[in-house]
C-alpha cells in the first residue's frame, strides 16, 4: 500500500496569512492526488483534483502543486472559514489512501 | 441539486451484519465510479471501497477485504455496502461519494454512523 504523510499535523495561523501543507507519498502517484477540507461534523469537500486542478466553486486562494511523490496545498490569504482539517488522498493505486490530516487553527 | 443520501447505519453487536445504502439524486450514477469512505470517532479519513460504472470492478481497503462487499443498482440509482462480521474497530461515520475520472471524490453524502458494540 502507498503511505501518505502530511506535514505538519497541526498549524496555527492568522487571517490573511499564506500557509503551505505538504503531502509525501511512499512511492510515485503521478498526479493522482487530491486535497480535501473537512469541518467538524461535516463531510469532506474536494478542493484540488489531479494535484493542481481547482475544483469548481473553490476560491482561487487555494492552489495545489507537485507530482510523483511530493505535493503541496497552499492557501494564500487565509479567511476565517478556512480554519478546518485538510487531507490529501492518492488515487493512483488501491487502496486509495489518505494522509493523516492537518488541522489548521487560528 | 446533486445529492447523495446514506441510510442503514445503526448499533450492532460484534459479528453481526449491516447494509448501508446510498441514493443519488439529480445525476445518474451509471456514469461514475462510486466510493465508500469512513471516519472513526476523532480520527482521520479511511478509504473503504470503490466500484466501477458497471459493477464489474470492485476494490477494497485491507481492513475490510473479505468482510465487506460493495455493489450497485444503476436502475435504482443507488449503491450499497454490505458489512459482515463487524468488529468494534469498524465503528465510524460512513460516507458515500461520487468519483471523478482521477478518482477524486467531488460529491459526498452527509454520513451515517455505524456503532459496533456489545
Amino acid at each position: 500500500d502507498i503511505q501518505m504523510t502530511q506535514a505538519p499535523s497541526s498549524l496555527s495561523a492568522s487571517v490573511g496569512d499564506k500557509i503551505t501543507i505538504t503531502c509525501r507519498a511512499s512511492q510515485s502517484v503521478r498526479n493522482y492526488l487530491s486535497w480535501y477540507q473537512q469541518k467538524p461534523g461535516k463531510a469532506p469537500k474536494l478542493l484540488i483534483y489531479a494535484a493542481s486542478g481547482l475544483q469548481s466553486g473553490v476560491p482561487s486562494r487555494f492552489s495545489g502543486s507537485g507530482s510523483g511523490t511530493d505535493f503541496t496545498l497552499t492557501i494564500s490569504g487565509l479567511q476565517p472559514e478556512d480554519f478546518a482539517t485538510y487531507y490529501c488522498q492518492q488515487s493512483y493505486s488501491v487502496p486509495n489512501t489518505f494522509g493523516q490530516g492537518t488541522k489548521l487553527e487560528i | 441539486e446533486v445529492q447523495l443520501v446514506e441510510s442503514g447505519g445503526g448499533l450492532v453487536q460484534p459479528g453481526e451484519s449491516l447494509r448501508l445504502s446510498c441514493a443519488a439524486s439529480e445525476f445518474t450514477i451509471s456514469s461514475y465510479w462510486m466510493s465508500w469512505v469512513r471516519q472513526a470517532p476523532g480520527k482521520g479519513l479511511e478509504w473503504v471501497a470503490n466500484i466501477n460504472q458497471d459493477g464489474g470492478g470492485k476494490y477494497y481497503g485491507d481492513s475490510v477485504k473479505g468482510r465487506f462487499t460493495i455493489s450497485r443498482d444503476n436502475a435504482k440509482n443507488s449503491f450499497y455496502l454490505q458489512m459482515n462480521s463487524l468488529r468494534a474497530e469498524d465503528t465510524a461515520v460512513y460516507y458515500c461519494a461520487r468519483d471523478l475520472p482521477h478518482r477524486s471524490s467531488d460529491c459526498w453524502g452527509q454520513g451515517t454512523l455505524v456503532t459496533v458494540s456489545s
